[in-house]
């Protein structure tokens, strides 16, 4: 049973626009989300995470809000930069770990 | 933020042999995490390792395929038995920092034939 999904596998944007990743979860007891971004043949990056008791993160181009009744998360990135291409990965904190979705790769069109 | 130096980085393994991945932290942590990385797949948690103790696994993972050690609070070691080629997969290890912040090593590639 998937308590962390990405459920589209890929994105593409222009340069300069928003990038939406969306992330639910099915495990209530989760009380930290975070998000990591992974180029290949490097391990996965911290960009920012958040809270169960908040409602929104911000850190520069990075947002990411969290709407508990509905179980969702998302990453907004804004303005999208060619160098934001990678896959990023939306995880989910119970019982001191972490519980990863399969991420989404992103693209971002110069 | 923690550094981890994670070795080695890629393998190529004959089946029916063993690879042991290294992982160094450049400070002392409590809890030290190893996970998997199938081939367009997540990030799949293999276990869990407190220094001084044994190794917790989760579901589907046990210690005689994926034995792991824990001397220090700074090192950690995972090895894969008995490799067959559906064991091809991306290692990695990762520590939880103050946060909570989790660091991840480079990752060890490793491609079993």
């Amino acid at each position: 049973d998937q308590q962390v999904k990405q459920n589209s596998p890929s994105l593409s944007v222009q340069e300069g626009r928003i990038s939406i990743l969306n992330c639910d979860y099915t495990n209530s007891m989760f009380d930290y989300f975070l998000w990591y971004k992974k180029y290949p043949a490097e391990g996965p990056t911290f960009l920012i995470s958040i809270s169960s008791i908040k409602d929104k993160n911000e850190d520069g181009r990075f947002t990411v809000f969290l709407n508990k009744s509905a179980k969702h998360l998302s990453l907004h990135i804004v303005p999208s930069q060619p160098g934001d291409s990678a896959v990023y990965f939306c995880a989910a904190r119970g019982d001191s770990k972490l519980t990863f979705g399969k991420g989404i790769t992103l693209s971002v069109r110069p | 933020s923690a550094v981890i130096s994670q070795k080695p980085s890629r393998d190529i393994c004959q089946r029916g042999t063993s690879l042991t991945i290294q992982c160094q932290v450049d400070s002392q942590v409590t809890m030290m995490f190893w996970y998997r990385q199938q081939p367009g797949q997540s990030l799949t948690l293999i276990a869990t390792a407190n220094q001084g103790s044994e190794a917790t696994y989760e579901s589907g993972f046990v210690i005689d395929k994926f034995p792991i050690s824990r001397p220090n609070l700074t090192f950690s070691t995972l090895t894969v038995s008995n490799m067959s080629p559906e064991d091809s997969s991306i290692y990695l290890c990762s520590v939880e920092t103050f946060g909570p912040y989790y660091t991840f090593g480079s990752g060890t590639r490793l491609t079993v034939v």
